[in-house]
């Protein structure tokens, strides 16, 4: 499976600002996925990163709230923007390996827990 | 699009019981179905999956079953341990999308 390098893996910020958090993958990917976990919950879905495209959001968030950025198939990174308390969360990219008909599962980063104060 | 439940929230059993956590899942093309562990403070695990063309799927001490018709999944430990204390989550990738969508996890606490 992938491995996936995410950071910063923390961070405080002051509301009204903004945050950009990498991922970087050791191997090619076509698709990176984007989720939020609040605390003491399960993982949802921001948005799908397509290499070369625009990024696919799903209900309820927003492309000038949470930028994406998919340069290459190996990198890419979101932006949590006009940052407030409510955004306190954890940030998870993650990716999925397929390929000759072997599928090797969906592998997460080790998170960035943000803080809003 | 898809909705998946997870029961139950919280589960508590004797070390060397058997743990089952149940999903349910809404959309019938839906084809492959992970299970994640996730510890405190760490990223989610992938532990087992099954695609929608196998039954029942097993590894050592876990195992994770499908029943396409009722549309439900489950995930079977058998001979718990300490170290089985987490939160579990299982998941459903519709037909046609990369994406999953997750159930709402289960805090599962082996007692020693």
């Amino acid at each position: 499976s992938a491995v996936i390098s995410q950071k910063p893996s923390r961070d405080i910020c002051q509301r009204g600002t903004s945050l950009t958090i990498q991922c970087q993958v050791d191997s090619q990917v076509t698709m990176m996925f984007w989720y939020r976990q609040q605390p003491g919950q399960s993982l949802t879905l921001i948005a799908t990163a397509n290499q070369g495209s625009e990024a696919t959001y799903e209900s309820g968030f927003v492309i000038d709230k949470f930028p994406i950025s998919r340069p290459n198939l190996t990198f890419s990174t979101l932006t949590v923007s006009n940052m407030s308390p409510e955004d306190s969360s954890i940030y998870l990219c993650s990716v999925v390996m397929e390929g000759q008909g072997v599928h090797y599962g969906y592998t997460f980063g080790s998170g960035t827990r943000l803080t809003v104060v | 699009g898809e909705n998946v439940e997870q029961h139950p929230s919280t589960l508590s059993v004797q070390e060397g019981d058997s743990a089952v956590i149940k999903c349910t899942y809404s959309d019938s093309a839906s084809n492959y179905f992970p299970w994640y562990k996730q510890e405190l403070g760490k990223r989610p695990q992938l532990i087992i999956d099954i695609r929608s063309n196998v039954g029942e799927k097993k590894d050592q001490r876990i195992a994770v079953t499908l029943n396409k018709t009722a549309k439900h999944f489950s995930l079977h430990i058998t001979e718990t341990q300490p170290e089985d204390s987490a939160v579990y989550f299982c998941a459903a990738r519709p037909r046609g999308a990369q994406k999953l969508v997750f159930g709402q996890g289960t805090r599962l606490t082996i007692n020693p």
